[in-house]
């Protein structure tokens, strides 16, 4: 079965900065795809970012992008100039052939 | 607004009873995914169905069960409630199947077992 991970149970980062959250999965798959959600206080659960296994280029959304290493079986985000708005719950995910998969997840916190 | 619709998003109920959580996927998506979310177990995908018909299975209890109507909503019957199933109950949806395509999730249903 497959795991994500999230070693990072909270993150903090002042406005303007820049803040990465880490994720490793572990796939004996060659093709999937891997996500990022954010969760704010609302709890709705909103799509940031995807990546697709097979394309070696690294996935940029506006101020989100990852770094995506294969063959470490790591995908962290990178998020740019960090805005008030972008405090939530981050949760890596991964889909393969089976289901969708969720990390324990990474609180980012944002300071002024 | 991801185009997915919850009804109730609050539900307050007491232990033995049994409720139902409705879910309306976005215009054009035929799968339909359950998922409970609570502090101790994260995010678990319960199950899955698409086109009306039970495509996969996750870690849903037996006292659970779901269907997915003509119409293409889907509703998660949980019965004899226990404190345990407190917990946020999400929908999801994606266009097809057993592909890759992107889950969007609806805003959740909130379930309090008193």
């Amino acid at each position: 079965a497959q795991t994500v991970t999230q070693s990072q149970p909270e993150m903090s980062v002042q406005e303007a900065e820049t803040v990465t959250l880490s994720c490793t999965y572990d796939t004996s798959e060659s093709d999937y795809y891997l996500f990022w959600y954010k969760q704010p206080p609302s709890r709705q659960m909103i799509l940031v970012i995807r990546q697709e296994a097979y394309k070696q280029q690294n996935a940029t959304e506006n101020r989100f992008s990852v770094n995506f290493q294969k063959a470490a079986k790591s995908f962290s985000l990178k998020i740019s100039d960090s805005q008030l708005g972008d405090a939530a719950m981050y949760f890596c995910a991964y889909k393969g052939y089976s289901t969708l998969t969720f990390g324990k997840g990474t609180m980012l916190l944002v300071s002024p | 607004d991801s185009g997915v619709t919850q009804t109730p998003k609050h539900l307050i109920t007491a232990t033995g009873q049994r409720v139902t959580l409705r879910c309306s996927p976005r215009s054009g998506d035929l799968s339909v995914y359950w998922y409970q979310q609570s502090l101790d177990q994260g995010l678990q995908f319960l199950i899955q169905y698409y086109n009306g018909e039970e495509r996969a299975k996750g870690n849903i209890l037996e006292r659970f069960s779901a269907q997915q109507f003509p119409d293409l909503h889907s509703e998660l019957n949980l019965s004899s409630l226990e404190l345990g199933d407190s917990a946020l109950y999400f929908c999801a949806s994606s266009v097809g199947d057993v592909d890759k395509n992107i889950q969007y999730f609806g805003a959740g249903t909130r379930l309090s077992v008193l």
